[in-house]
């Protein structure tokens, strides 16, 4: 059974970075059948595709065109994790965010993190 | 704006069918069999429900169906439930490493 747990701050300055980090069980981060992305959802935007990454064997990203400059995802292999960082962050960021395991050739998310709200505040 | 269009709300009686639908492009819906669908439950992570336009996850009911035709793609629930209550999204694989979801349609078990 693959879990995924969420952790990071829920608030962060404007003009500043958000990181956050999915820690995985049941699967490997370096697996060669799944990817591993982050998607967030607000009211205003509603679910938005992020990016992901993954290996095949070596590693690759792909990021959305939207947030492309700002977005960093980075898999640590030697604790199964990967991590978001989205930099100079504005309100128009505020949403809940969420990692989640994409099975390669399915191309869907099967499993999710629980999700973290981060609001963009001063 | 989201890049799929689904209808903003459905309702139906216990036992009743409903279908949603969710309109893309040639670039996504109509280009690839690789639309999934979500349920979600109010404070809660979406559930793939179903995936590669028709396919079920092995715990989900068979209530639970999905098809496609051109650039839209539709989600049946059959025999509806109190627990059928929620809100689902549509998403689909777009070209170059791409995906989009749908704006979400709330689900009314009357």
């Amino acid at each position: 059974q693959v879990q995924l747990q969420q952790s990071g701050p829920g608030l962060v300055k404007p003009s500043q970075t958000l990181s956050l980090t999915c820690a995985i069980s049941g699967d490997s981060v370096s697996s060669n059948s799944a990817a591993w992305h982050w998607i967030r959802q607000s009211p205003s935007r509603g679910l938005e595709w992020l990016g992901r990454t993954y290996f095949r064997p070596k590693r690759f990203n792909d990021y959305a065109s939207s947030v492309k400059s700002r977005i960093t995802i980075e898999p640590d292999t030697s604790k199964n994790q990967f991590s978001l960082q989205l930099n100079s962050v504005t309100p128009e960021d505020t949403a809940v965010y969420y990692c989640a395991r994409g099975p390669w050739i399915q191309l869907d998310f099967d499993y999710w993190g629980q999700g973290i709200l981060v609001t963009v505040s001063s | 704006q989201s890049a799929l269009t689904q209808p903003a709300s459905v309702s139906g009686f216990p036992g009743q069918s409903i279908t949603i639908s969710c309109t893309g492009t040639s670039t996504d819906v109509g280009s690839y069999d690789l639309v999934s669908w979500y349920q979600q439950h109010p404070d809660k992570a979406p559930k793939l429900i179903i995936y590669e336009v028709t396919k079920r996850p092995s715990a989900i009911s068979n209530r639970f169906s999905g098809s496609k035709s051109g650039n839209t793609a539709s989600l049946t629930i059959s025999g509806l439930q109190a627990e059928d209550e929620g809100d689902y999204f549509c998403c689909s694989y777009a070209a170059n490493s791409n995906w989009v979801f749908g704006g979400g349609t709330k689900l009314t078990v009357l």
